[in-house]
């Protein structure tokens, strides 16, 4: 157990409207990342952070931003909620500098109508 | 961005019989993950290789660091029911970056 929570577990919003998804870490892990998973796309990284304040964008970052002000919480934020932004998502954390292994949180069922 | 192809797509076999499963790319990996993930959860990491040719195992699975680096192989022994779930590979790029490269998964369901 990595400790990992997200919030909230699941959320249904309209088109338009600002979404913030957060991931909460009980170590001080410098690496934190978000992904997308949806059918036939598997997992897709959205944005990481290597630290506080220090954050780049992933492979489909657009219409996303994110924000991390303390070690323990990276925040994800959808500024104005499309359909295709329908998903699940997943925060997760490396364990140590340097390690490739990741390991995931529960994730977060988002649903825009 | 970098692909890898995960195969096959999904598997349907009976209980005890082995699983094979790959993933191969065009570009060179320095590292393989291997995950596994349950209906409303997480991946849950089972394996991880570091060098080509490397053979880890974990309780029934075994996994393999292809020597070209451009290939892994998750096996499955003597299947049970609960190993059903979806695998995904993942791999780091030999090229300095620490974010991680996912296949499209394989999805396994195994009959009692």
């Amino acid at each position: 157990d990595a400790g990992i929570t997200q919030s909230p577990r699941h959320k249904v919003t309209e088109t338009g409207t600002p979404v913030t998804l957060r991931c909460h870490q009980t170590e001080n892990h410098r690496y934190m990342y978000w992904y997308r998973q949806d059918p036939g796309h598997g997992l897709r990284l959205i944005h990481y952070s290597y630290g506080v304040k220090d954050t780049d964008k992933g492979e489909v970052s657009d219409g996303y931003s994110v924000s991390r002000s303390k070690t323990e919480d990276f925040l994800l934020t959808l500024e104005s909620a499309t359909s295709s932004q329908t998903s699940v998502y997943f925060c997760a954390i490396s364990l140590r500098d340097g390690a490739y292994e990741q390991y995931f949180g529960p994730g977060t069922r988002l649903t825009v109508t | 961005g970098q692909q890898l192809n995960q195969s096959p797509q999904s598997m349907f076999i009976q209980e005890g019989e082995d699983v094979s499963m790959n993933c191969t790319s065009s570009s060179i990996f320095n590292t393989w993950l291997w995950y596994k993930q349950d209906p409303g959860e997480g991946p849950v990491l089972l394996i991880a290789l570091y060098k080509a040719g490397e053979l880890t195992s974990n309780g029934r699975l075994t996994a393999q660091f292809g020597i070209t680096r451009k290939d892994s192989f998750l096996n499955i022994s003597a299947s049970i029911p609960s190993d059903v779930g979806i695998y995904f590979c993942a791999g780091q790029l030999n090229s300095g970056y620490s974010t991680l490269t996912f296949g499209k998964g394989t999805m396994l369901l195994v009959s009692p």
